[in-house]
């Protein structure tokens, strides 16, 4: 099947600090990309759609200039945790759709482990 | 609005015994059904899909779902449990326009031996 990848899986970060976690589709183009963020021993919660060459779309409740979205290529979008504090601690799981593909199926990254001292 | 509800926060079963995980989804039509899986601190890997057609779903690792209009269920099986099957399981929904999902709060599943 199709391969995200998501680099660093895991980062800690001084509070205050910015933080980039990109999310690549390896071996297929997506013109729209997902950032989840999933607490412990919670559910993803969707934070944003990244779509290629244009403006995200932040869900409600989720702070456009607190997560920073470019989707600059129809193989990468990155996500910046700008200011980190602690309560950004947490896993992010960027989500890429084959638009190729047969049922345009969503595919995973490993997710990137955020810990903000 | 969309929602998914996962009743059971965590199940513990028996290797060799059978599993079935519950998910009912609240939407105003026929939505695309989805069950993935999570290893600790891993990603998501997509178990099965319903988009249409047969309701009885199959997916891998031996695992399959039914899609219950009626009773706006799509609940995950498998007959016979594995060691390696213990982790978190979500069950999630999409619009027909699948603009995104939506994801139930997971079960996780203990496997005794």
């Amino acid at each position: 099947g199709a391969v995200v990848s998501q680099h660093p899986s895991r980062v800690i970060c001084k509070s205050g600090t910015s933080v980039k976690i990109e999310c690549r589709s390896l071996d297929f183009q997506a013109t729209t990309m997902f950032w989840y963020r999933q607490f412990p021993k919670q559910s993803l919660m969707l934070m944003a759609t990244s779509n290629e060459g244009s403006k995200a779309t932040y869900e409600q409740g989720v702070e456009k200039d607190k997560f920073l979205i470019n989707h600059a290529s129809l193989t990468l979008s990155t996500l910046t945790v700008t200011s980190a504090h602690p309560e950004d601690s947490s896993f992010y799981i960027c989500s890429a759709r084959d638009v190729a593909g047969v049922s345009g199926e969503l595919f995973f990254g490993e997710g990137s482990r955020l810990t903000v001292l | 609005a969309q929602s998914v509800t996962q009743p059971d926060i965590h199940i513990t079963v028996s290797e060799g015994a059978s599993l079935e995980l519950r998910c009912n989804y609240s939407y105003g039509a026929t939505p695309y059904l989805f069950w993935y899986v999570q290893s600790p601190g891993q990603g998501l890997q997509l178990l099965l899909k319903y988009f249409s057609g047969d309701t009885l779903v199959q997916g891998i690792k031996g695992f399959e779902a039914e899609f219950k209009r009626s009773q706006s269920s799509f609940n995950l099986r498998k007959p016979s449990v594995h060691w390696s099957d213990a982790a978190e399981y979500f069950c999630a929904v999409a619009s027909r326009g699948y603009n995104k999902l939506i994801f139930g709060a997971g079960t996780r599943l203990a496997v005794h031996p």
